[in-house]
């Protein structure tokens, strides 16, 4: 699986858009971007995923370059309980269950 | 909404002593996952089965650590003897039968957290 690098940490005020960038400029074309939080304290959760168009669910949308090398995650209006580490990790579907490889994320912190 | 279940939630114990996690996945998960997180790094699989049979335990440190999920549902980690660096979370994660839903979305429990003294 590609590797991905993500910013150590940021800051965002609340009810203002979060955006938080991935590099993964050894992608594979077959390989999807998947975004997992962790909460203090509690087991990661999942986000949302795409492989090559935008996608948008009820908590976040997910923006990928068109050379598919980066991607942004975007929670359109953070509140104090967006605060989490995000991870970004690309992956394989092979048909079968695989592993997460998870790096050390972003460490969002949101403020009033 | 069906959730990941493990016990104990923390667990203290003095190391060379033998300490054992359990995790129950969503009803119906054919894929488990055992995790291990260190503080301040991501979360690192220890081992996977798929069903009742493991399909990669290849960081798993096999001389102190076994799992097993004999009936193909919920499962059990050990570790004997207990070691100072082996103070982490555990998590248990599970996915749906591949081939059902992509893709795999992995739901975590809420960890259990390992203290050796």
């Amino acid at each position: 699986d590609a590797k991905t690098t993500q910013p150590t940490s940021m800051d965002c005020a609340e009810g203002r858009a979060a955006n938080l960038p991935c590099n993964h400029s050894t992608i594979s074309g077959n390989e999807y971007v998947y975004w997992y939080r962790q909460i203090h304290s509690q087991g990661p959760q999942y986000i949302i995923h795409g492989l090559k168009n935008n996608e948008t669910n009820e908590m976040a949308s997910l923006i990928i370059t068109e050379d598919r090398k980066s991607s942004t995650l975007i929670l359109p209006h953070a509140t104090l309980r967006d605060t989490a580490v995000y991870y970004c990790i690309v992956r394989v579907e092979t048909g079968t269950a695989s592993k997460l490889t998870f790096g050390t994320g972003t460490r969002l912190q949101v403020m009033l | 909404e069906a959730e990941v279940a493990q016990s104990p939630r923390y667990k203290i114990t003095e190391k060379s002593q033998a300490v054992a996690f359990w995790c129950d996945p969503i009803s119906g998960h054919a894929t488990l996952y055992w995790y291990r997180q260190i503080l301040g790094q991501g979360p690192e699989l220890l081992v996977q089965f798929q069903d009742e049979s493991v399909v990669d335990d290849s960081q798993l440190p096999k001389d102190r650590f076994s799992a097993e999920r004999l009936k193909g549902v919920d499962s059990t980690l050990k570790i004997q003897p207990a070691e100072l660096g082996d103070s982490a979370m555990y998590l248990c994660a599970s996915s749906s039968r591949p081939g059902l839903a992509l893709p795999y979305e992995q739901y975590f429990g809420p960890g259990t957290r390992l203290t050796v003294t």
